[in-house]
């Protein structure tokens, strides 16, 4: 089965830059969708398409995906950012894949 | 704006049925651009995608559950449900359902039920 890898976690300081990328085989090749899952609530995608915001995504977070991996990036990060992100591949043999999630805290 | 809400027993005995049913409200299940999919989390764990239903009854399972999994879709109640058979501890969890975009992923979710499976 495809197998999608992420960091546990990513710390990042207040105002600064996060990164979080989701690993794979050729995931490039595939769309990466990216949820935010706050403690306690149900997840709410931020990212489709590896880099379209849907209405409501602040223009801090973008995507991009090439080759093994893809990127989840937000910019001046805010308190309310820190939650779990999971990012999510459409593979032909499992249907939808999640990876691990990673754990974003805002320092 | 879509809505889902998820019902269904909250505690299922091991060896037993486990069934939920998600209510859709502000559009039809039916739409040709969705499919309708459930998720799990166990506490602390990462998304599980279950599987996925179209409004006509097209499925899709996760095949490390397909042989236990089954969906419906019952569009006059504007509805879809999950069945998972012959449960065990590992399966208790917080089950989602979600719309499935094919363009966007899943757009738009329920709030979750838990379900536990304890004797």
């Amino acid at each position: 089965s495809y197998e999608v890898t992420q960091p546990l976690s990513v710390s990042v300081a207040l105002g600064q830059t996060a990164t979080i990328t989701c690993g794979g085989n050729n995931i490039g090749s595939n769309f990466v969708h990216w949820y935010q899952q706050k403690s306690g609530q149900a997840p709410v995608l931020v990212i489709y398409r590896d880099n379209t915001r849907p209405s409501g995504t602040p223009e801090r977070f973008s995507g991009s995906n090439s080759g093994n991996t893809a990127t989840l990036t937000i910019s001046r990060v805010q308190v309310e950012d820190e939650a779990a992100y999971y990012c999510q591949v459409w593979d032909a043999g499992t249907g939808r894949r999640f990876g691990g999630g990673t754990k974003l805290t805002v320092l | 704006q879509v809505q889902l809400q998820e019902s269904g027993p909250g505690l299922v005995k091991p060896s037993q049925t486990l069934s939920l049913t998600c209510t859709v409200s502000g559009g039809a299940i039916s739409s040709g651009d969705y499919y309708w999919s459930w998720i799990r989390q166990p506490a602390g764990k990462t998304l599980e995608w279950i599987g996925r239903i179209s409004g006509s009854g097209s499925t899709n399972y996760n095949p490390s559950l397909k042989s236990r999994v089954t969906m419906s879709v019952d569009t006059s109640k504007n509805q879809f449900s999950l069945k998972v058979i012959s449960v065990t501890a590992a399966d208790t969890a917080v089950y989602y359902c979600a719309r499935d975009s094919v363009v966007a992923g899943h757009d738009t979710w329920g709030q979750g039920s838990l379900v536990s499976v304890s004797s």
